[in-house]
Parts: C-alpha cells; sequence; structure tokens
C-alpha cells in the first residue's frame, strides 16, 4: 500500500461546478496536510494547508482532514477555468515530506 | 519574493552524458530537495540536504549524485544518462524551523535522454 493515494483523474467539470478531491493515507504520524497547485509547465504552489485535524477555508477553497479515517479533502466551489491544474496533497510530520501523485483538473468554460 | 531558479527548463542529453542540472534559491533556506515527476507517481524524492557539504538520500537515488557547496545552490548530477531518467525534475528549498509545512519548487527542467 503506498504511503499517500489520490485519485489521479483526469477530472473534466463545467465551469460553476464544486470539486471534491481527495486522498487517503497510512501512516498516522502525520501532522501538517497541505495541498499544492501545479500549473503546467510550471513547479507546484502552495493552496492550503491544515494542522492536524479538521476543516480550512479559504475564498472558493475548503481544505478538510479527518485523521480518524486517514482520509483529506479539497473542495472547489464555484470552480474556474482558471482552476485547471493539477492537485497533489501532501503531508508531513518532521523532516518527513510525502506528496500524493497529483490530480489533473480541467474546468471547461 | 520568494524565489527558487533551475538552470535550464528543457534539456536533450544523449545516453551516457554526464548531466548537471542546477539550482539556487535566495530565501537563506537551510534544507533543499530534488525530485522527479513523472505521471501517475508523483514527487519522488532523489536526494536532499539540510546544510552546506550535507546530503541524504532520497527514495530514488540510484543513478543520481549531488553537490551542495554554498548555502543557496544544490546540483543534481546524473552521472550517466539513460533513457529512463527522462523526466521533470523539480527542486525544493524549506526553511528549517517554524513554517517547515511548506516546500518552495522551482519551475523545474524537463530532461529527455535520447
Amino acid at each position: 500500500q503506498k504511503e499517500v493515494e489520490q485519485d489521479p483523474g483526469p477530472l473534466s467539470v463545467p465551469e460553476g461546478a464544486i470539486v471534491s478531491l481527495n486522498c487517503t493515507y497510512s501512516n498516522s504520524a502525520f501532522q501538517y496536510f497541505m495541498w499544492y497547485r501545479q500549473y503546467s509547465r510550471k513547479g507546484p504552489e502552495l493552496l492550503m494547508y491544515t494542522y492536524s485535524s479538521g476543516n480550512k477555508e479559504d475564498g472558493r477553497f475548503t481544505a478538510q482532514v479527518d485523521k480518524s479515517s486517514k482520509y483529506i479533502s479539497l473542495f472547489i466551489r464555484d470552480s474556474q477555468p482558471s482552476d485547471s491544474a493539477t492537485y497533489l496533497c501532501a503531508m508531513t510530520y518532521g523532516q518527513n515530506f510525502v506528496f500524493g501523485p497529483g490530480t489533473r483538473l480541467s474546468v471547461l468554460p | 519574493d520568494v524565489k527558487v531558479t533551475q538552470s535550464s527548463r528543457y534539456l536533450v542529453k544523449r545516453t551516457g552524458e554526464k548531466v548537471f542540472l542546477e539550482c539556487v534559491q535566495d530565501m537563506d533556506h537551510e534544507n533543499m530537495f530534488w525530485y522527479r515527476q513523472d505521471p501517475g507517481l508523483g514527487l519522488r524524492l532523489i536526494y536532499f540536504s539540510y546544510d552546506v557539504k550535507m546530503k541524504e538520500k532520497g527514495d530514488i537515488p540510484e543513478g543520481y549524485s549531488v553537490s551542495r557547496e554554498k548555502k543557496e545552490r544544490f546540483s543534481l548530477i546524473l552521472e550517466s544518462a539513460s533513457t529512463n531518467q527522462t523526466s521533470m525534475y523539480l527542486c525544493a528549498s524549506r526553511p528549517l524551523g517554524g513554517g517547515g509545512y511548506e516546500q518552495f519548487f522551482g519551475p523545474g527542467t524537463r530532461l529527455t535522454v535520447l
């Protein structure tokens, strides 16, 4: 079993849709949970992070962590064509940093 | 503004060539990383360094070496390039202390080995 699993997609949605991106993980030691966004031909950039369990909202984006289920989610409301990118989940404890394989999202106008 | 730069965006090399990929960060970060990114496999850690002249193997170090002579510069070396090293290579840096949940990435080098 991989340490972090993520559906690679691709996922195509119409503009304005609600998008749900998910990752599962196996190591209960992870403390910080992050979502990175990677546009084509660019490096990943941090979108949001959450420490331990709970929700965090930033504009149209909401990150959720459920440590009991070892499951994290990113929700995008009112999705825009500019949200088209690959979304990578990542998690860390101490100096250990693990990325999911990424989900490619296309938001169609 | 935080910046990580990589020496080349695209590189084409032949099998057996020695290849140097350079990364420079201007944030005075202690930690620097080299990843390769392949479809379906995500980011895989090749090597990382937590200080000048220090290096640690990541998950897939075979066929690679690194050099960190200055704090701001971290080089990845392919001693004898092979076709299975065709990939996107990403450099990242991260501070040692607080805020250590974020890695800052360069734009990547797409390497093709013929």
